[in-house]
């Protein structure tokens, strides 16, 4: 059974800090894998990670896949009050996008 | 705007009641997802339609049903419903096939009392 396992699964840091965030997944026919940030409401896009691009990085955020593996970890470097959320790994084939528990970032000034 | 649509945004019924939730697909995709997140269990993954046909089922309680129309909305539709059917179900869609990622829409946050 394809699964999606995320570390860990609360973190609490101050402004400033660098938080590193895990993902494992297990997903026959694995095409990419995918990072979201959920604040309120609907998660947003962050990153997507496939066999030709395993690394990627948007300012303070950086990802990599490592396909031997199985995981992937998402940086945030200088940390700030606005990064607090969830933030999803969600991993698929052709089929459908399965995720994990979610890490619920809490970053105090 | 994600381009994501669902309606309603906030639902409270009755156990043993039937509830539609509506999703409109952004412009252009053709894949509809549904998931249900509750706290405990994070995103779950419920069914994919892909241009009106069901594509993927991942684990759906037969209470539950979903349709893609022609024009590629989709509606999610829960009937005797229990209490433990709370919680915030997304919409999600695609051009495609989902490995270029999905946009979510706001989510129909769902209170059965």
């Amino acid at each position: 059974e394809d699964k999606v396992v995320q570390s860990p699964l609360s973190l609490v840091v101050h402004e400033g800090d660098t938080v590193t965030l895990n993902c494992s997944y297990e997903v026959t026919n694995f095409r990419s894998l995918l990072w979201y940030k959920q604040e309120k409401k609907a998660p947003t896009f962050l990153f997507m990670l496939t066999s030709s691009g395993i690394e990627k990085k948007s300012g303070r955020l950086s990802s990599i896949l490592d396909k031997k593996e199985l995981f992937s970890i998402l940086n945030i470097t200088a940390t700030q009050t606005g990064d607090s959320a969830v933030y999803l790994c969600g991993s698929g084939n052709t089929g459908k996008l399965i995720f994990g528990q979610g890490t619920t970032l809490q970053v105090k000034p | 705007d994600s381009g994501v649509t669902q309606t309603p945004k906030h639902l409270i019924t009755a156990t043993g009641q039937r509830v539609t939730l509506r999703c409109s697909p952004r412009s252009g995709d053709l894949s509809v997802y549904w998931y249900q997140q509750s706290l405990d269990q994070g995103l779950q993954f419920l069914i994919q339609y892909y241009n009106g046909e069901e594509r993927a089922k991942g684990n759906i309680l037969e209470r539950f049903s979903a349709q893609q129309f022609p024009d590629l909305h989709s509606e999610l539709n829960l009937s005797s419903l229990e209490l433990g059917d709370s919680a915030l179900y997304f919409c999600a869609s695609s051009v495609g096939l989902p490995a270029g990622g999905y946009t979510f829409g706001s989510g129909t946050r769902l209170t059965v009392v």
